[in-house]
């Protein structure tokens, strides 16, 4: 099993919709998790970050976490074409030290 | 306040030729981590420097080599490059006392290619 799993994609919502992406990791004892966007040809940029289980609501951006299914997610609710872009889940395994692990991904395609 | 910065922004290079990449983190940050991303991969992680010294490192052959000076900036050399060298390397940065939880910020990348 791949320590950090991410659905490639790419999923496509209507302009206005909710877009769900989802993440696993391997490591039941993990302590950190991240939602980067990345913009084609651009650098990761920091949207969510959680460490309790539970949500995390930031403006339209919400992050869940559940330790025990060993899940991450993240919700984009009223979805703008401009929220169209890769959206890497990392988490900082137990095993890993100070590393963050990455996904490869998910792309997202919002159509107007 | 200056975000990470990195350069070059790009570079070509042939295959056994050596080079080197710069960072500077953001301001307040004292400590950097490198990672390469290859195409539709997300990034993987090289290295993390902190008080000039090599902290941990990541699957990377001894080929890739850092340093971080007293200014907290930092350097990735690559030696005796390979066509699978080409990446973006990525610079990340982190606060005093915040890097055990792992919250990083990127800088823009260098993006090598290697013909």
């Amino acid at each position: 099993q791949k320590e950090v799993e991410q659905n490639s994609g790419p999923l496509s919502v209507p302009e206005g919709a909710i877009a769900s992406l989802n993440c696993t990791y391997s490591d039941r004892v993990s302590q950190s998790f991240f939602w980067y966007r990345q913009y084609s040809g651009k650098s990761p940029e920091l949207i969510m970050s959680i460490y309790s289980n539970g949500d995390k609501e930031d403006g339209r951006f919400t992050a869940q976490l559940n330790k025990a299914s060993q899940y991450v997610s993240l919700l984009i609710r009223d979805s703008q074409p401009s929220d169209s872009a890769t959206y890497l889940c990392a988490v900082r395994l137990s095993n890993s030290g100070y590393a963050l692990n990455f996904g490869k991904g998910t792309s997202l395609l919002v159509t107007p | 306040d200056a975000g990470v910065t990195q350069s070059p922004t790009h570079l070509i290079k042939t295959r056994g030729q050596q080079v080197t990449l710069r960072c500077s983190p953001k301001s307040g940050h004292d400590t950097v981590s490198w990672y390469q991303q290859a195409l539709g991969q997300g990034p993987q992680f090289i290295f993390q420097y902190y008080e000039e010294e090599e902290r941990q490192r990541g699957n990377f052959p001894d080929r890739f080599s850092g340093h971080q000076f007293p200014n907290y900036s930092s350097e990735l050399n690559v030696n005796a490059l390979l066509l699978g060298d080409s990446a973006l390397y990525l610079c990340a940065s982190s606060q005093p006392g915040q890097v055990i939880f792992g919250e990083l910020f990127f800088g823009e990348g260098s993006r090598l290619t290697v013909l």
